[in-house]
């Protein structure tokens, strides 16, 4: 049983450029979450989203970043005309219902 | 309020030492879960060991403990006999709400850094 995919595993890109972040879930896991780690913090909550539903969006910033998980595919975070501060670790988590698996990560740099 | 406290940025200990990482938390709700998670330099999050907030023994995996006072809301993570591999951030974590099967967001610590030397 494959662990939490993500990819890619770092990712540059310019300001105001969009950048994409896929994440696929261990098999059989329905609940996905998503993660911020900025330089030298720790990881603070984005969203929780299930299956085609997103459940839990409290910390995600109310401009520029979306995420979904379709009923087919990874879960995106998405993340439109980028700037400096949004250069961090973005972690995502898949779970079966209570422990949470996290993916090894995607470090997105923006210049 | 924090939710999750880790006061120990940095720590040192010997190899073959045991080392105590300290945390405490904060929350009103009777059901929740406390998590200890490892990163190391390649940036993973590696999961360590889980205590449920009604369960009744502390949580033992391997080298790991977990010293639970559930009165002084701590969790602190016990190490025993250190290796130099264990050199790491180490934070702590917590998932508010009902018990095993339900899932909810976690909470971070800031995270303590620990060396271990020879």
């Amino acid at each position: 049983n494959a662990g939490v995919m993500q990819n890619p595993r770092h990712l540059v890109r310019r300001r105001g450029q969009e950048a994409r972040l896929r994440c696929s879930p261990m098999k059989g896991h329905s609940h996905v979450y998503w993660y911020r780690q900025l330089p030298e913090e720790g990881l603070k909550f984005m969203v929780y989203l299930q299956k085609e539903n997103i459940i839990d969006e409290s910390g995600m910033p109310k401009e520029r970043f979306s995420a979904e998980f379709p009923k087919e595919g990874p879960s995106i975070l998405r993340i439109q005309q980028v700037v400096r501060g949004d250069s961090a670790a973005y972690f995502c988590a898949s779970s079966p219902g209570s422990e949470q698996y996290f993916g090894p990560g995607t470090r997105l740099t923006v210049t | 309020a924090q939710k999750i406290t880790q006061t120990q940025p940095g720590m040192f200990v010997q190899e073959k030492e045991a080392v105590t990482l300290d945390c405490t938390y904060d929350t009103s709700d009777p059901s929740y879960g406390l998590f200890w998670y490892k990163q190391p330099s390649s940036g993973e999050m590696i999961f360590l060991i889980y205590q449920g907030s009604y369960d009744q023994q502390n949580a033992t995996e391997g080298r790991y403990s977990l010293n639970f006072q559930k009165a002084r809301k701590s969790a602190n993570l016990v190490i025993s006999a250190s290796q130099l591999g264990d050199s790491a951030m180490y934070f702590c974590a917590m998932r508010e709400g009902p018990g095993a099967g339900t899932a909810s967001k976690l909470t971070f610590g800031t995270g303590t850094r620990l060396q271990v030397t020879l």
